[in-house]
Order: C-alpha cells, then structure tokens, then sequence
C-alpha cells in the first residue's frame, strides 16, 4: 500500500537550516507529482512547494519562494525540503503529499507529517 | 495566493444534510475544474473527499458530493454521521501553477 513517512523536524532557531526528507513506498514514484503542505498551530493548511514526477519542474508558495528548495530522487523514492532562513512563522507540521491524477487536481496520499519549530 | 474562502462551521444533526462553500477567483477556483476536496482529523493525515469538483476517489462514500458554479464551489455532505465530524478544507490549482487551500471549516455533528 502507499506510505509517505517524513523525518527531520525538530526545534531550530530563527536564521537556521533544516532538510525535511519523505520516504515514499507501495506506488511507482517517478510517475507522481509530489508536494508539501504544512499546517501551523491552530491554522489550516497551507500549500508549501510542488515538484514535477521527473523534477523539471517545480513551483513555490510566495511565503517561502528563495529560502525552501524543493527537490526528489526517484531512484530512492525520496521527496526533500531543504529549508533555509527559517522564522517563527515557519513553525508547522509538514506533510508529504502525492498528486494522485497529474498536478493541480487532488492529493491523493499524504503522511502522518513531521512537526518543525522555529524558536530562540 | 490568498486562501480561499470557507464558512469557519458548519453543523447538522444526523441524518440531515449539509453544503460547504467555497469561494475563490477567476485566477484558481472559477478558472479551471481543479478543485478538490479534504477531510482532516485533527492529528490525522487529510483524506482526499472529491478531486475535479465533482469526482470521489475510491473508497469514498456516495454521501459526499462537489459542485461548482463561477468561482465557488461546494461540497455537501448528505445523511450526515458522527464520524463526519472533521474540519473540512478545498483546495484549487491557480494561474500561477501553485495550489490553494481554503481556510477550513469545521463540521460539528450535532
């Protein structure tokens, strides 16, 4: 069956890198668009980065465009998120998603989240 | 990229029905048939409920059905259950080949 299980949150300070990876099982990888979504405390969600199933391509939500590098690696099945300069703001769980019918038309599969806490 | 507009609650008793709305611009919900739709538990992963505004992926119930007209869309959920209780959020791709989500509404069973 399809699992997406993300690691490497944790607590950082304000200014700091963290690298966020996804291990993806159960469906051929390389065919999927992937995405990240995160959901700060007490808010909804929020779309985070988007990258194409063979990595051309990829797309940034406003508030993190220039610090988060979205990036995959289809021949380990692993979606990453390279985050950098982080803010309080960017305190959230985030998920790891799959695009189940070609970008844009619903995420099918997404992971239980791995929690990131941006503070001094 | 301004999230799209939900109603914050929405409640129903059981057996009754009830219609989420969801309401965004030309540029993401009104532009395109791309909108979807999530049931999330809180410390749950969301659970896709329509994908292009009116699809069920397999193993969704019938219960649970999408609309659109203009640059709002809907999701209503008939003869509601206790186990609907969850906040409920749309999602649109946009213009800009980014997603947006709703704000989230909370659906309480009364």
């Amino acid at each position: 069956q399809v699992q997406l299980v993300e690691s490497g949150g944790g607590v950082v300070q304000p200014g700091t890198s963290l690298r966020l990876s996804c291990a993806a099982s159960g469906f051929t990888f390389s065919t999927y668009a992937m995405q990240w979504v995160r959901q700060a405390p007490g808010k909804g969600l929020e779309w985070v980065a988007v990258v194409w199933n063979d990595g051309t391509n990829k797309y940034y939500a406003d508030s993190v465009k220039g610090r988060f590098t979205i990036s995959r690696d289809n021949s380990k099945n692993t979606l990453s998120l390279q985050m950098n300069s982080l803010r309080a703001e960017d305190t959230a769980v985030y998920y790891c998603a799959r695009d189940g019918y070609s970008y844009g038309r619903g995420t099918d599969y997404w992971g239980q989240g791995t929690l990131v806490t941006v503070s001094s | 990229q301004s999230a799209l507009t939900q109603p914050a609650s929405v409640s129903g008793s059981p057996g009754q029905s009830i219609t989420i709305s969801c309401t965004g611009t030309s540029s993401d919900v009104g532009g395109y048939n791309y909108v979807s739709w999530y049931q999330h538990h809180p410390g749950k992963a969301p659970k896709l409920m329509i994908y292009d505004v009116n699809n069920r992926p397999s193993g969704v119930s019938n219960r649970f059905s999408g609309s659109k007209s203009g640059n709002t869309a809907s999701l209503t959920i008939s003869g509601l259950q206790a186990e609907d209780e969850a906040d409920y959020y749309c999602g649109s791709y946009t213009t800009s080949n980014t997603m947006v989500f709703g704000v989230g509404t909370k659906v309480s069973v009364l």
